[in-house]
């Protein structure tokens, strides 16, 4: 069973700039929610995806934005970056929507200047 | 108030003690329970889910109170292995985070 993978590992952008970041969800997995991470806080919701679809949201501006593909990947997209979106970006995936239990993959930890 | 509130820690501790971890939520209608554990540095990973009957996974044990809102986390005869961050994780829907327990097992 392959389990949940994500890249970059590392990424420093510039205040402006446009970023995507990449999930690839666990085996059998048709969900893969989004989450960020600032230093000493709990993950914090983004968005979720089921079956291509975008099944909701958190309190996070338009600028981010996310697409699933057929085989369950996902991409998190953040333009207009700004310095406090530096922080560690999970990807977790799921057998489905609402209270099945969630794999996180490594994360990618941006770094904004 | 938080959605989801924890002792904020940090916990410092003996091998071989006991530590308890609380967890509070403020919506009634949440619907299952987590709690994960978070290396430094590392994605967290899921250590155990919590039925309302309590549930227990050799030296760790789960509790529910769906009255008080309220969840714990016990771990018995602590390991060096055991210091992490602990997370406790409700289901709203999404999943809504505590900001985490940092527990630290010494010799």
């Amino acid at each position: 069973e392959t389990g949940v993978t994500q890249s970059p590992t590392h990424l420093i952008k510039t205040r402006g700039q446009q970023v995507t970041l990449r999930c690839s969800s666990q085996s059998g997995h048709n969900t893969v929610s989004w989450y960020q991470q600032a230093l000493g806080q709990g993950p914090q919701f983004i968005f979720q995806y089921y079956r291509e679809e975008e099944n909701g949201r958190g309190n996070f501006p338009p600028r981010f934005s996310g697409l699933q593909f057929p085989n369950y990947s996902s991409e998190l997209n953040v333009n207009a970056l700004e310095l406090d979106d530096s922080a560690l970006y999970l990807c977790a995936s799921s057998l489905g929507r609402g209270s099945y239990e969630q794999y996180f993959g490594p994360g990618t930890r941006l770094t904004v200047t | 108030r938080k959605e989801v509130e924890q002792d904020p820690g940090p916990f410092n501790v003996p091998e071989g003690a006991t530590v308890a971890f609380n967890c509070t939520y403020s919506n009634s209608a949440s619907q299952s329970f987590f709690w994960y554990r978070q290396d430094c540095r590392k994605e967290p990973k899921l250590l155990m889910s919590v039925y309302s009957s309590g549930n227990e996974d050799g030296r760790f044990t789960a509790q529910l109170n769906r009255a008080s809102q309220y969840i714990s986390l016990l771990i018995r005869d602590s390991k060096l292995s055991d210091s992490a961050t602990y997370l406790c994780v409700v289901n709203m829907d999404d999943m809504r985070f505590g900001a985490g327990t940092r527990l630290t097992v010494k010799p």
